[in-house]
């Protein structure tokens, strides 16, 4: 299982660009990352996934260098409802288990 | 992507007792998994519940406390035990459709044990 290090909390104003960094240095050869977002008294909503370089879908972007041990997890322009948890998850098959996430706090 | 419903969204309990957690999902899914979260808390991984076998339980959780039934690829329970106010938390189920760790989660069960 690759543990995972995230920023315990970060805080961004209204139309910044957000990156939270993910270090996962113990990925295997398997894993895949796979960010998640999470708002107060909601289950975690899956935000995208990757397995190596970038992905980019209509949310985010996830760039994963070469290595693979880490990622960041790219947020254009945030909004105050984009105040939420963020998890990085590390694994494959039933490998779901979430390390502490990214307490991201939007300012107007 | 699936649609998961969880029953009840909210209870409160009396300690000694036992509540079931149910979550049905709107299409078949082999992996079903059971959370525990605290306030402010991430999410702990209680089991892991596929269809026709045993569920696999994380370590600091036994089946005595939580069993887990997982009868067909739509449907899943979680009994929380021998309630105690430590046992007060959200408890989660999601699945995973595609089996790499793209997970749908359900709203939740927010139970209080007094």
């Amino acid at each position: 299982l690759a543990k995972t290090t995230q920023p315990i909390s970060m805080d961004s104003y209204e139309g910044q660009e957000v990156n939270i960094t993910c270090s996962h240095n113990n990925i295997a050869t398997n894993d895949y990352i796979t960010w998640y977002q999470q708002f107060p008294s909601q289950g975690p909503r899956f935000i995208i996934q990757g397995y190596k370089t970038k992905v980019t879908n209509e949310v985010a972007s996830l760039f994963i260098p070469a290595d693979r041990k880490s990622s960041t997890l790219s947020l254009p322009r945030v909004s105050l409802s984009d105040t939420a948890v963020y998890y990085c998850l590390v694994g494959v098959n039933n490998d779901m288990r979430f390390g502490a996430g990214t307490r991201l706090t939007v300012k107007p | 992507s699936a649609v998961i419903s969880q029953k009840p969204s909210r209870d409160i309990c009396q300690r000694g007792t036992s509540l079931t957690i149910q979550c049905q999902v709107d299409s078949q899914v082999t992996m079903m998994f059971w959370y525990r979260q605290q306030p402010g808390q991430s999410l702990t991984l209680i089991a892991t519940a596929n269809q026709g076998s045993e569920a696999t339980y994380e370590s600091g959780f036994v089946i005595d406390k939580f069993p887990i039934s997982r009868p067909n690829l739509t449907f899943s329970t979680l009994t929380v035990s021998n309630m105690s106010p430590e046992d007060s938390s959200i408890y989660l189920c999601s699945v995973d459709e595609t089996g790499n760790t793209e997970a749908f989660f359900g709203q939740g069960t927010r139970l209080t044990v007094v």
